[in-house]
């Protein structure tokens, strides 16, 4: 069974820095895209990230340059590290598996809140 | 980035109905689509993806269509548990984008 567990949210200060973790198992997760999808309080779903299983990573606009998104193969992990945090970045954010770019497992995600 | 557009954005239905959800791609997204149900609190799950094809364990009564720029999720038969919020995206391209939801209520 496919099971994805993220960590890592808090509430942080606008400006800060927040690293998410995102741990895979039952599945061979170094032959998967992974992603992250994020939902805004009341709001709709927004794509975030995907790295792909050459490495080879994707950013949404709004997070290019602050958000880097990684995999630890070794580990079956998925990391998503968020510099410069802003108000809007508050959300749940979801991790989620790759099927040739549709997103077929998910975790139930981490809730990153950015406020003073 | 293409802009997805779902409508409508909220139908009241009853069990038994007949419930078709579109989506409009600004673009051409070569039948690179997926759809997704979301209930309150819980993660998205996906029901189909690439315009048509099921993913396993989703019931028969829900299909997709579509080509091009405009695609459609239909649930032939509601059930009470598919009163949910539903979701378009498209995947032929960076970034990947969504639809605003469609809630199916009562």
């Amino acid at each position: 069974e496919v099971q994805l567990l993220e960590s890592g949210g808090a509430l942080v200060q606008p400006g800060g820095s927040l690293k998410l973790s995102c741990e895979a198992s039952g599945f061979t997760f170094s032959s998967h895209g992974m992603s992250w999808v994020r939902q805004a309080p009341g709001e709709g779903l927004e794509w975030v990230s995907t790295i792909l299983n050459n490495a080879a990573t994707y950013y949404t606009d709004s997070v290019k340059g602050r958000f880097t998104i990684s995999r630890d193969n070794s580990r079956n992990v998925l990391s998503l590290q968020m510099n410069s945090l802003r108000a809007e970045d508050t959300a749940v954010y979801f991790c989620a598996r790759d099927k040739y770019g549709s997103e077929d497992s998910w975790g139930q995600g981490t809730l990153v809140t950015v406020s003073s | 980035a293409i802009a997805m557009t779902q409508s409508p954005s909220s139908v009241s239905a009853s069990t038994g109905d007949r419930v078709t959800i579109t989506c409009r791609a600004s673009h051409d997204i070569s039948s690179l689509l997926a759809w997704y149900q979301q209930k309150p609190g819980k993660a998205p799950e996906l029901l189909i993806f690439q315009t048509s094809f099921l993913q396993s364990g989703v019931p028969s009564r829900f299909s997709g269509s579509g080509s091009g720029t405009d695609y459609a999720l239909t649930i032939s038969y509601l059930q009470s548990e598919d009163f949910a919020t539903y979701y378009c995206q498209q995947y032929v391209s960076y970034p990947r984008t969504f639809g605003q939801g469609t809630k199916v209520e009562v």
